[in-house]
């Protein structure tokens, strides 16, 4: 099994409706991460979290809300999911490590959304 | 201008080939530098971390270049395999000032032929 499972893998919608996307992990990081992929536009940082009450704002928060229900289990919703939030989307989770600040990303397989 | 910027490429080169990409950055506060490979639209996973001047991993060289604000990956006597796109990741200082931000550059494609 993956140490970073995300669901749905593909979903496909419509404008104005309400979206969950799951993450949870097994590695036992208490930092964990939503980001989105566009063509051209690499990754792109939404939420993340550092513990279980820790939640921050990335680049590209609007739009967007997530909770982090347990340590290993991270969501992102989509209160009304519009066109151009259609992209790829990844969870991961990593260590902090203290030369460095945050270690290695560890990425979920993807969940691919289109928004009609 | 970006924070990260990377060649998108695409760079196809012949199996055996030495092929270099470069990755610029603009903020000179940044201390931590990465390359991660990508896999035709697959999650994206840790090549290599590249610390102080550099550090090689068999095949693999990346150098940083702080007075220039640029790092490098260098590929010697490329392989089939080694087809993926290449993802330049810095953040600053500390993951905690800087709020998290860790970014990516957009990725440079890589395709070896035969």
């Amino acid at each position: 099994d993956a140490d970073v499972t995300q669901t749905p893998r593909n979903r496909i919608t419509k404008t104005g409706k309400r979206i969950m996307l799951e993450c949870s992990q097994t590695k036992g990081h208490d930092r964990m991460y939503w980001y989105r992929q566009d063509p051209g536009l690499g990754l792109r940082l939404i939420y993340y979290s550092f513990d279980v009450k820790d939640i921050n704002k990335g680049e590209i928060s609007d739009g967007y809300s997530v909770s982090r229900q347990a340590q290993a289990k991270f969501s992102l919703s989509l209160e009304s999911a519009i066109p151009n939030q259609t992209a790829l989307y990844f969870c991961a989770t990593s260590d902090f490590v203290a030369s460095v600040g945050t270690g290695e990303l560890f990425f979920g397989e993807g969940s691919r959304l289109t928004v009609l | 201008r970006k924070e990260v910027e990377q060649d998108p490429g695409p760079f196809n080169v012949p199996e055996g080939a030495t092929v270099a990409f470069n990755c610029t950055y603009s903020n000179s506060a940044s201390q931590s530098f990465f390359w991660y490979r990508q896999d035709c639209r697959k999650e994206p996973k840790l090549l290599m971390s590249v610390y102080s001047s550099g550090n090689e991993d068999g095949r693999f060289t990346a150098q940083l270049n702080r007075a220039s604000q640029y790092i490098s990956l260098l590929i010697r006597d490329s392989k089939l395999s080694d087809s993926a796109t290449y993802l330049c990741v810095v953040n600053g200082r500390s993951w905690y000032n800087q709020g998290g931000k860790l970014i990516f550059g957009q990725g440079t494609e890589l395709s070896v032929k035969p």
